[in-house]
């Protein structure tokens, strides 16, 4: 079953474009929503987080918009760029216990230049 | 380079084999995880320590899967008898503690023939 459900699967932008990809989960106990980039033959690198305390969070040209009564939360990633082509991942985890984090499917990004 | 480091970066070996993976972490960070990506899926969880104890592990790590991490530094994972459906990326990462951003090695490929 998978906890975290991620959409949509691949992404087609033209360079300067806003790509939006999201992420939807139903187990309350998550507390902690990162995203991950993934370029081939490499690990997830992390690239923003954020807790249910606050509905947005705003790094560089990434920002997380999070809607907890919707248990929903939201990449977006402003005036992209050919090197933003990779697979991104959202992921939750909860509170206590292992704290490891359950992935989304990925989405597969292609900015075209 | 202080990142999390993996070996061997890609393993091929026949179907029966043992494999043995190793992860060096970040340096004092007190959490070390290991998870497992299948082509064109998320990471999961496969089992976790904090320092030398080995605190939780999924149903996916069946019983010819054992981690270590003797010292609470490097941790070793070990896959006896590999079967083709072993074949997959596995994954380490390391955190400071549980609340703290999990950060990723670039992993070890596993080709079963």
């Amino acid at each position: 079953q998978q906890q975290v459900k991620q959409s949509p699967q691949s992404l087609i932008v033209q360079k300067g474009g806003i790509s939006i990809i999201n992420c939807a989960y139903e187990n309350t106990a998550f507390d902690y929503f990162p995203w991950y980039q993934q370029f081939p033959g490499k690990g997830p690198a992390l690239l923003i987080a954020i807790r249910p305390d606050v509905s947005e969070k705003k790094e560089g040209r990434f920002t997380i918009s999070f809607n907890k009564s919707a248990k929903q939360f939201s990449l977006h990633i402003m005036d992209s760029q050919p090197g933003d082509s990779a697979t991104y991942f959202c992921a939750a985890s909860k509170r206590t216990g292992a704290n490891n984090l359950f992935f989304g499917t990925g989405t597969r990004l292609t900015v075209i230049p | 380079d202080t990142g999390v480091s993996q070996d061997p970066r890609h393993k091929i070996t026949k179907r029966g084999q043992n494999v043995t993976f190793r992860c060096d972490p970040i340096s004092e960070h007190n959490r070390l995880y290991w998870y497992r990506q299948t082509l064109g899926q998320g990471p999961e969880f496969l089992t976790y320590f904090q320092n030398e104890a080995q605190l939780e592990k999924s149903r996916l790590l069946s019983d010819r899967f054992s981690a270590e991490r003797p010292k609470g530094s490097f941790s070793t994972l070990e896959i006896q008898r590999t079967e083709q459906g072993d074949s997959a990326m596995y994954l380490c990462a390391s955190s400071p503690n549980g609340r703290q951003p999990q950060h990723f090695g670039d992993g070890t490929r596993l080709s079963i023939l």
